[in-house]
């Protein structure tokens, strides 16, 4: 069955590293996107592509940066993690037409920690 | 910006009874979705609407397209345990991207 699969699940790590979390799916959707969830914010939206070698940034993207070189994978780098940075993060995909969001089906996501 | 607004931010009802999940915006959105999350997994896609005035069900829940395209909900009926998580209502607005309201924490009293 196709899926969108987040590696790791669970992540530690120290204050200035560079972290990078992966998102991988299987259904050939040209839309990715890199959510976080934090506690009284819901989920916001922190970078998004449409398509290979496409990347944009969304609402809450210092910090964070993302690379398309194929439809499958979509990596979160983290290029300096800070305490802020600890969350939980959700990859998703969706197949709608270009610059157009709509149904995002999404991963099991990732309890990042900075410590 | 674009804005979706769910209260309460909690609600807790007795199992086999019926709850109803509003969703509002001062915007207009083209699409609605609503989405369930059980703990420690990603939100799952419960019903999609694309259409003012539609109403679509989905087993127990059901899920209607508001006719001023401003505000959607989301009743379930005869809930059961298993229903405990956290909905979100998103949806798709003038700048064509999927904004999410906060959620709301059901918790089913047995």
């Amino acid at each position: 069955d196709a899926e969108i699969t987040q590696s790791p699940r669970h992540k530690i790590t120290e204050t200035g590293r560079q972290v990078t979390l992966a998102c991988h799916q299987t259904w050939n959707h040209n839309n990715m996107f890199w959510y976080r969830q934090d506690l009284g914010h819901g989920l916001r939206l922190i970078h998004y592509s449409y398509g290979v070698q496409d990347t944009n940034k969304g609402e809450v993207s210092d910090g964070y940066s993302v690379s398309r070189s194929n439809t499958e994978d979509l990596p979160l780098t983290l290029e300096s993690a800070a305490s802020s940075q600890t969350s939980v993060y959700f990859c998703a995909s969706s197949e709608s037409p270009r610059a157009m969001d709509t149904e995002a089906f999404f991963g099991q996501g990732t309890r990042l920690t900075v410590v | 910006g674009q804005q979706l607004n769910q209260s309460p931010q909690s609600m807790f009802i007795q199992e086999g009874e019926d709850v109803s999940m509003n969703c509002t915006s001062s915007s207009i959105f083209n699409t609605w979705l609503w989405y369930k999350q059980d703990p420690g997994e990603g939100p799952v896609l419960l019903i999609a609407l694309y259409k003012a005035g539609e109403l679509t069900s989905n087993g127990r829940l059901t899920a209607q397209f508001g006719i001023t395209r401003k505000d959607s909900f989301l009743n379930i009926s005869a809930s059961i345990p298993s229903d405990v998580g956290i909905y979100f209502c998103a949806g798709t607005g003038a700048n064509s991207k999927l904004t999410f309201g906060k959620g709301i924490t059901l918790s089913v009293r047995p």
